[in-house]
């Protein structure tokens, strides 16, 4: 099974709301990072946290990062149109940092 | 500068075909990924190029599939005898080092394999 799964699979808000989706993994990892997907510009990389981080901002993102929990949420505030497209977690595995393993993704859809 | 280029954008090939699929990476970039991402699903990790390391093949679905890079530029992606389950688009990455840094992606190409 894959490494990162987001959850939830899907989430629809209004423009203004606060978005969160979260990804859970197994093994251990030194980083941890997500991603943006949508028809118009294509995967996009968004943030990444270290394994000794705990939480990270850009902009109206923040990312959080549990390593005890082996888990990870993605917070986008003021939620506009444009955010709308699907959402995934990639993680590097611990020891093999080469290779990223990505979850299938959280589906946001952010109605005007 | 000009970011991941992959070509072509679309290839339809018939069932048993061998395919070539093309990625350009940001010059000076040393990692180099190739994924697959079928309809709705997440990325599936094929297979890594650091520098001159032995690349991770960890990630080949089949002996049907192989990939070659040249130095630290270009990349070619093969996928022999195509099967229709090879229906997917293929998206290849690359980034400054393999390690603790992020991905740029290119737009993929779309392979349908009737």
């Amino acid at each position: 099974s894959q490494q990162g799964e987001e959850d939830p699979q899907a989430l629809s808000i209004q423009e203004g709301e606060n978005a969160t989706m979260n990804c859970s993994y197994k093994t251990s990892i030194n980083n941890l990072q997500w991603y943006r997907q949508n028809s118009g510009r294509g995967l996009v990389h968004l943030i990444l946290i270290r394994s000794n981080e705990r939480e990270k901002h850009s902009g109206r993102l923040r990312v959080t990062l549990d390593t005890s929990k082996k888990s990870s949420s993605l917070l986008i505030t003021a939620s506009r149109a444009a955010d709308t497209a699907s959402y995934f977690c990639a993680t590097d595995g611990g020891t093999n940092a080469g290779k990223s393993t990505f979850g299938d993704g959280t589906t946001l859809t952010v109605k005007p | 500068g000009a970011g991941v280029s992959q070509s072509p954008s679309n290839k339809v090939t018939e069932k048993g075909k061998d395919v070539e699929l093309r990625c350009d990476p940001i010059s000076g970039h040393t990692a180099l990924y190739w994924y697959r991402q079928r309809l709705g699903q997440g990325l599936e990790f094929l297979i890594y190029f650091q520098g001159n390391s032995a690349p991770d093949k960890s990630g080949l679905p089949s002996d049907r599939f192989s990939a070659e890079r040249t130095g630290e530029s270009v990349s070619t992606l093969t996928i022999q005898r195509t099967q229709q389950e090879d229906s997917a688009v293929y998206l290849c990455a690359s980034s400054p080092q393999g390690l603790l840094t992020e991905q740029y992606f290119g737009p993929g190409t779309r392979l349908t394999v009737t």
